[in-house]
């Protein structure tokens, strides 16, 4: 079984803050995905990676940097924390790309309250 | 722009009532689909994928969904649900050679007894 873990299921931190979301794939993917989600817009791409070291921005990236130095970790950096990005935040990992069919394995989640 | 559309943010419904969850994207070339699922408090799990072959496709646990090119939609059903049902449904469309899978906004399917 593929397994997605997140270092912290909850988390609260203070406005202005350095926060830092883990994310570990124990199946040796090269793709990497950190999304949000938030009620009523569904989950949003932050970034993703396709491989160590490599980074793309996804479709919301402000507010946020990635740090990819091994291939199984995957982490999503709020460089300031501010209250609009209290939310969900998943990480997923598929087998390959997704435009070839496959499917993504998500985590357990990090819901993140900053206040 | 490619997009995903899940009209339906609430799906209220009786157990053992049928269901369906209603998915629409913008361009039907070269697609690969997918309903996720997230129950309470956890992450997304794969219900069911259209990748290629018979249009209707089926999950486990009694769900099927059905790739329709003509009208770009991809409806989830279930004859009779029930409450352990209840439960968040997302419907995702990957474009054929993009790295990208992108998700509808979810329809909340609540289950009374």
């Amino acid at each position: 079984d593929v397994k997605v873990t997140q270092s912290s299921r909850y988390l609260v931190k203070r406005t202005g803050e350095k926060v830092f979301l883990e994310c570990v794939q124990d199946m040796d993917h090269e793709n990497m995905f950190w999304y949000r989600q938030d009620p009523g817009l569904g989950l949003r791409l932050i970034y993703f990676s396709y491989d160590v070291k490599m980074k793309e921005k996804g479709d919301i990236p402000e507010g946020y940097s990635v740090s990819r130095e091994k291939k199984e970790r995957f982490s999503l950096i709020l460089e300031s924390a501010s209250t609009n990005q209290t939310s969900m935040y998943l990480c997923a990992s598929p087998p390959g790309t997704s435009g070839r069919g496959y499917e993504q394995y998500f985590g357990p989640g990090t819901r993140l309250t900053v206040t | 722009a490619q997009s995903v559309t899940q009209l339906d943010s609430q799906v209220p419904v009786f157990e053992e009532a049928p269901v369906e969850l209603r998915c629409n994207y913008s361009s039907s070339v070269s697609v690969y689909l997918f309903w996720y699922v997230q129950y309470p408090n956890q992450g997304l799990q794969l219900l069911l994928k259209y990748l290629s072959g018979s249009t209707l496709v089926e999950s486990i646990n009694g769900f099927e969904a059905e790739f329709n090119k003509s009208q770009t939609s991809f409806h989830l059903r279930k004859p009779s649900v029930h409450i352990s049902d209840t439960a968040e449904y997302f419907c995702a469309v990957s474009w054929m050679n993009t790295d990208k899978l992108i998700f509808g906004t979810g329809t909340r399917l609540q289950v009374f007894p």
